[in-house]
């Protein structure tokens, strides 16, 4: 199993340009979800979903929208990017056991 | 609603020496807490979990925890710190569904 995949690993953008951040997982996980990871602030819940066709808000979901269309991935976008948007972030899912898995993470800067 | 206190953003300790981080939580319902570690440039990976059975768990690395709901902590230890330690370590209490609050973090540096 690769677990959960995370693409780009980097990624420079122009403030206002959009992206989309690629998350798949292969372990048939219902719960997805998405954080941001900046300095002395841990990991912050963007948004997550538990199960296809099922997103909702975490706590910092200005400026990001997901869709879960499979159980299998779950992208993150960016509509228009700010630098505050500058950070690291992290796809996670779960299943039965509750224990979230994390993929390596997208390193995103801002200019 | 949940949340984390990790005591502590950086600890440093010698190579052979104790090992312990600090992590207090606050929970609306019975907890489930988990210790995650980032090596740098890394995703987060799971050292243990409790899931209210056993108030001693144990985890990888030989490092364990232990529950103690009076004092509403879930302090992470390991007897001997060997230089591979060196990471940094985040608490978390999961919330309602499969969501997890984490602790601001505790990076862990490890002297010779």
């Amino acid at each position: 199993n690769a677990g959960v995949t995370q693409t780009p690993k980097f990624q420079v953008l122009k403030t206002g340009q959009s992206m989309t951040l690629q998350c798949a997982q292969d372990m048939n996980h219902e719960y997805m979800s998405w954080y941001r990871q900046d300095p002395g602030m841990g990991l912050r819940l963007i948004h997550y979903s538990v199960g296809a066709g099922i997103t909702d808000q975490g706590e910092v979901p200005n400026g990001y929208n997901v869709s879960r269309s499979t159980t299998e991935d779950f992208p993150l976008r960016l509509l228009s990017a700010a630098p505050s948007q500058t950070s690291v972030y992290f796809c996670a899912s779960s299943g039965p056991t509750y224990e979230q898995y994390f993929g390596p993470g997208t390193r995103l800067t801002v200019t | 609603a949940q949340s984390v206190t990790q005591l502590g953003s950086h600890v440093s300790v010698s190579e052979g020496a104790l090992v312990l981080l600090r992590c207090n939580y606050s929970s609306s319902v019975p907890p489930y807490l988990f210790w995650y570690v980032q090596y740098p440039n890394q995703g987060l990976q799971l050292l243990l979990k409790y899931t209210s059975a056993a108030t001693l768990v144990k985890g990888i690395n030989g490092f364990e925890a232990e529950f103690k709901k009076s004092e509403t902590s879930f302090h992470l230890t390991k007897p001997s710190a060997h230089m591979s330690d060196a990471a940094e370590y985040f608490c978390a209490v999961r919330g309602g569904g499969n969501k997890l609050t984490f602790g601001t973090g505790t990076q862990l540096k490890v002297e010779l």
